[in-house]
């Protein structure tokens, strides 16, 4: 199975700041990598495919880039909503592999 | 729109059995694969299992397999997890997905739909 490293695993920020997520895959997958975000008690939420395209209804202010192995989840400007757990996943191999998630956490 | 309701969650003792269900919506449940994930109390997502349109192809987490089997019923949009000799690190909530198609003009892309989970306590 292809195993998916994410970091941070946990991430304090303020409302406004700019904020990076990384992941990387033990081996290549392409484009093949998708950004949920994750609220208690809520089902995930896509918010990016093929590493780079935003779902529909996502804020401009997400952005994904990446390919091979090495990807990552920018938010421009953290808005109060954002605050939340954040997953790469690979989806260029079954089984759809998840990295361990990003607790994005009010400062 | 894909709708995901999962059902059947509780507390269950130590070595006992539960089965959970989800019922779909919203789209063609035959043509796509299913799966389950969990989320034990403070921990990430851990993917559990999952299961082709057809059935014909099965797969399992280290954690779980030879104790829990996946099923679906396509008549009914309905996928089942049947879970057996279930220990206390079997505590999560349990999430039904649907992997949908995104195509792209330089490919085609899967992705998850997702319930929004059901509480499976397992203590004595």
């Amino acid at each position: 199975d292809i195993q998916m490293t994410q970091s941070p695993s946990s991430l304090s920020a303020s409302v406004g700041d700019r904020v990076t997520i990384t992941c990387r895959a033990s081996q290549g997958i392409r484009r093949y990598l998708n950004w949920y975000q994750h609220k208690p008690g809520k089902a995930p939420q896509l918010l990016v495919y093929a590493a780079s395209t935003l779902q529909s209804g996502v804020p401009s202010r997400f952005s994904g880039s990446g390919s091979g192995t090495d990807f990552t989840l920018t938010i421009s400007s953290l808005h109060p909503e954002d605050f939340a757990d954040y997953y790469c996943q690979q989806t260029y191999s079954i089984p759809h592999i998840f990295g361990q998630g990003t607790k994005l956490e009010i400062k | 729109e894909v709708q995901v309701v999962e059902s059947g969650g509780g507390v269950v003792k130590p070595g006992g059995s539960l089965t959970i269900s989800c019922v779909a919506s919203g789209f063609t449940f035959n043509k796509g694969g299913m799966n389950w994930v969990r989320q034990a109390p403070g921990k990430g997502l851990e993917w559990v299992s999952s299961i082709s349109s057809d059935s014909n192809f099965i797969y399992y987490g280290d954690s779980v397999r030879g104790r829990f089997t996946i099923s679906r019923d396509n008549a009914k949009n309905s996928l089942y997890l049947q879970m057996k000799s279930l220990r206390p690190e079997d505590t999560a909530v349990y999430y039904c997905a649907t992997v949908g198609t995104k195509e792209e003009s330089h490919g085609d892309y899967d992705f998850w739909d997702w319930g929004q989970g059901t509480l499976v306590t397992v203590s004595s």
